[in-house]
């Protein structure tokens, strides 16, 4: 059973679209994230989020945006997508606190 | 601030060798740290999570240690195999325990 899980793999859309990326964990976790990895293969955190605060990391522009349905669920909106938001997305769940996070397989989000 | 530095970028060794790979951390008030190992257009698999408190946890042929007094963590892999080829990334979490801090990768490539 795939413990976290993304849709779609892979997102190929066109400047100004809006567009979304689901991320589901079935782990019981708390907390789940959203994490971006660059062209340089660098992974940096975007927001976490559990059912009392969201942390969003000051970098990220306000275009995205993290909407939780329920404690299993964390997509990703994202709107007017720009060249630059290339990237693979990158969703994680852990319990509350500093333990082990538990990764999904990512979103290779291209912008063209 | 938090920053993650790993060496080398890139290591390539004959297989059944033993191999140290290398992390170290700006803050030594850290909490706890993870390895993980990531293939070519594949997701993050956690390798080890070492808490603050411990000085190493050990997974079969991986050993990783941690000193906060010198700043840094080591992963030990014991008798490398072709299948070990990936990219190891360390990661520590932030003082507020809500992210991971990642370094940039250490690729590993294990000829047979």
């Amino acid at each position: 059973d795939t413990a976290v899980s993304q849709t779609p793999k892979y997102l190929v859309t066109q400047m100004g679209n809006d567009k979304s990326i689901k991320c589901e964990q079935n782990l019981g976790h708390d907390t789940m994230y959203w994490y971006k990895q660059d062209s340089k293969k660098f992974l940096k955190i975007m927001f976490s989020y559990n059912n009392k605060e969201l942390i969003i990391n000051e970098t990220v522009p306000n275009r995205f945006s993290p909407k939780s349905p329920d404690k299993a669920h964390l997509n990703l909106h994202i709107n007017s997508l720009e060249l630059g938001d290339s990237a693979v997305y990158f969703c994680a769940s852990s319990r509350a606190g500093a333990h082990e996070q538990y990764f999904g397989p990512g979103t290779r989000l291209t912008v063209t | 601030k938090q920053e993650v530095t790993q060496i080398p970028a890139a290591l390539s060794v004959p297989e059944g060798e033993n191999l140290v790979l290398n992390c170290s951390f700006t803050d030594s008030a850290i909490y706890n740290l993870q390895w993980f190992r990531q293939d070519p257009g594949k997701g993050l698999t956690s390798l080890l999570l070492i808490q603050s408190s411990q000085r190493e946890q050990t997974s079969g042929r991986l050993n990783a240690s941690l000193d906060k007094s010198s700043g840094r963590s080591t992963l030990y892999i014991a008798a490398s195999q072709p299948g070990d080829s990936a990219t190891y990334l360390c990661a520590f979490f932030n003082q507020a325990g809500t992210a991971l801090i990642f370094g940039k990768g250490t690729t590993l490539s294990v000829s047979s």
